[in-house]
């Protein structure tokens, strides 16, 4: 079946520092590949997508690129801010007639200023 | 556009006890979906609504957990007998469903309902 991994579970830097969290996907087909936020107490809300390969996705600084070769779609910041401290997930719908998210176990960042 | 919203914020219940989570979809989407989130098993995919209908239910626990979707702007999610395991976050999304079903759809999800069993 289907499935994301999310390599860091938590990530803490100090304000302006290079963000990437990695994100590596298992699916049949041609999955489209999200970025999710979810700041405490709200739930997740849609960063980006991306539905081809090669295609970079980006919102609010962030960005990704998916990477079929090697099934990632690591999301990548030059300059994280206070703001940025959230829950960030990983997630692919495989398409064709499915129409779950599948989420990734998501990455706690914790920017200090 | 209020988004999706979900009712109560947090519930407590005892051991044992029934609770009903309400969600109200996001006016003119068509998907209604529900998940629970937990430390251990982040977010997990529990049922699917399209127009109304009951499409698929492969994440729900079958004997105590229950979903229904009576008219287009509300769906409730209804946990008998509750156990202490239930407690978790549960969300609500909607979608367009501009794809009738056919995936990749963008899910915007309610703030969640806590559910603590004492």
């Amino acid at each position: 079946g289907d499935s994301v991994t999310q390599t860091e579970g938590q990530v803490a830097l100090s304000e302006e520092d290079f963000l990437t969290i990695h994100c590596n996907y298992s699916a049949s087909g041609y999955p489209t590949l999200f970025w999710y936020v979810q700041y405490p107490g709200e739930g997740p809300q849609l960063l980006f997508r991306a539905s081809r390969d090669k295609e970079k996705g980006s919102s609010r600084g962030f960005e990704a690129t998916y990477d079929k070769g090697t099934t990632s779609f690591h999301l990548r910041k030059a300059s994280v801010q206070e703001s940025d401290s959230a829950v960030y997930y990983c997630a692919l719908n495989s398409g064709g007639s499915n129409y779950k998210l599948t989420f990734g176990k998501g990455t706690l960042l914790t920017v200090t200023p | 556009n209020a988004g999706v919203i979900q009712t109560p914020r947090h519930k407590v219940t005892g051991k044992g006890q029934e609770a009903t989570l309400w969600c109200e979809p996001i006016s003119g989407h068509s998907a209604v979906f529900w998940y629970r989130q937990t430390i251990v098993q982040g977010l997990e995919f529990l049922t699917y609504f399209r127009n109304q209908a009951p499409i698929d239910d492969s994440g729900m626990p079958k004997e105590r957990f229950s979903a229904q979707m009576p008219n287009q702007s509300h769906s409730t999610l209804k946990i008998q007998s509750t156990q202490p395991q239930d407690s978790a976050v549960y969300l609500c999304a909607s979608s367009l469903d501009q794809l009738g079903g056919r995936g990749a759809e963008t899910l915007y999800f309610g703030s969640g309902t806590r559910l603590t069993v004492l």
